[in-house]
């Protein structure tokens, strides 16, 4: 089963905006990763956040994580049309053995 | 190697035929795992290797699904008797440590005709 969904699935925006992405969960963490996937092949991770971190940040990235709403989002600022991409939450199976995505929200940006 | 290779990038079959995916993980890492996407959806963890320990098979669709690791590098997904829902690209990961960030290798397209 799923325990990431990302919301929107699908989001479009011009260069130069900001664009936010959500993710829910529905168990308890240790952490929650961010990935990045261009053109339907290998993933790229972007940031992790461990559960007593509640935001942090990586170059034009901004990740929040409240762990009382089991959720997080993903800020990309000042948007390039190379930020074309899909973008997963993760999060670990409760087992740890392999992490669990999301579907994914689907950015476009345009020049 | 520099990152996760995974090889063929893309293969095409026929129904009912068997098809064997090579991963060549990280050097170093000793957690291996294996995932499959389907067009459009995210990514179904299939099996994971850590170390000697016997792998977590848990995620295996069905008993044509099996993978092997040999000398704690390599790693080989076979999928016997191929069916048209086995399509999708299948992708092979590594880690140094358990829960840690996850490196992905290109992935292998398998189209069954």
């Amino acid at each position: 089963s799923q325990q990431g969904e990302e919301d929107p699935q699908a989001l479009s925006i011009q260069e130069g905006e900001n664009a936010t992405m959500n993710c829910s969960y529905k168990t308890s963490i240790n952490n929650l990763q961010w990935y990045r996937q261009n053109s339907g092949r290998g993933l790229v991770h972007l940031i992790l956040i461990r559960s007593n971190e509640r935001e942090k940040h990586s170059g034009r990235l901004r990740v929040t994580l409240d762990t009382s709403k089991k959720s997080s989002s993903l800020l990309i600022t000042a948007s390039r049309a190379a930020d074309t991409a899909s973008y997963f939450c993760a999060t670990w199976r409760q087992a740890g053995t392999a992490l669990i995505f999301g579907k994914g929200t689907t950015l476009s940006v345009s020049s | 190697g520099a990152g996760v290779s995974q090889s063929p990038s893309n293969k095409v079959t026929e129904k009912g035929k068997d098809v064997e995916l090579r991963c060549d993980p990280i050097s170093g890492h000793t957690a291996l795992y294996w995932y499959r996407q389907s067009l459009g959806q995210g990514l179904e963890f299939l099996i994971y290797f850590q170390g000697n320990s016997a792998p977590d098979k848990s995620g295996l669709p069905s008993d044509r699904f099996s993978a092997e690791r040999t000398g704690g590098s390599v790693s080989t997904l076979t999928i016997q008797r191929t069916q048209q829902e086995d399509s999708a690209v299948y992708l092979c990961a590594s880690s140094l440590k358990r829960e840690g960030e996850q490196f992905f290798g290109p992935g292998t397209r398998l189209t069954v005709l």
